[in-house]
């Protein structure tokens, strides 16, 4: 099973500024998926980050708000950039292992982003 | 949108077995369903998985009609530990995971 560590664990930060989330695995991955879950909610899909190519972003996600890099098969970053209080949310990192159809999905602790 | 509907909270006491039954009527051929199990401030991880019929393991058991359109995720003997957000997924093999609400699930003492 893979092994997800994020960094930071937490942070509060100012608004209009950006925050950068780190995420490590402990094994090659073809595809690492960032996910947001705003307080009390649960997850949304933000992007998919394959190595290699840019990321592929879900509806309502926009690369200039949320650029994603991906350098090699066991690291990624998200950014969170020009915050506002409404990002405020954990942002969670996942990957995915198993055969062609059926998959589990390993998550990291997330990152909890408080903007003030 | 999500593609599994689920009940929103549900109230158990320990030592009580818990069935929480969730619908997928769209659910693709390729599809599994998958349970996820997410504590406070932890992220979510993987309780089972099945395409048909039942699957047993050392935490739970799944249930799923042969038309696939829900499936009972079946907790034995909960303890207050098992007080948790449960996830009903279906998914293919595109990585891509859509969640729906989760159901809280509250164990009493």
């Amino acid at each position: 099973s893979a092994v997800i560590s994020q960094k930071p664990s937490r942070d509060i930060c100012q608004r209009g500024t950006s925050l950068t989330i780190q995420c490590q695995v402990d094994s090659q991955v073809t595809m690492m998926f960032w996910y947001r879950q705003q307080p009390g909610q649960s997850l949304t899909l933000i992007a998919t980050a394959n190595q290699g190519s840019e990321a592929t972003y879900e509806s309502g996600f926009v690369i200039d708000k949320f650029p994603i890099s991906r350098p090699n098969l066991t690291f990624s970053t998200l950014t969170v950039s020009n915050m506002s209080p409404e990002d405020s949310s954990i942002y969670l990192c996942s990957v995915e292992e198993g055969g062609v159809m059926n998959t589990e999905a390993f998550f990291g602790q997330g990152t909890r982003l408080t903007v003030v | 949108l999500a593609k599994t509907t689920q009940p929103i909270s549900m109230d158990s006491y320990e030592g009580q077995e818990v069935n929480i039954t969730c619908s997928h009527n769209n659910i693709a051929t390729n599809d599994y369903i998958t349970w996820y199990q997410q504590f406070p401030s932890q992220g979510p991880r993987f309780i089972i998985q099945g395409y048909k019929t039942k699957v047993t393991n050392e935490v739970a058991s799944l249930f799923i009609p042969a038309d696939r359109k829900s499936s009972t995720l079946s907790l034995p003997r909960v303890s207050l530990s098992d007080t948790a957000v449960y996830y009903c997924l279906s998914s293919g093999n595109t990585g891509k995971l859509i969640f729906g609400q989760g159901t809280t699930l509250q164990v009493k003492p």
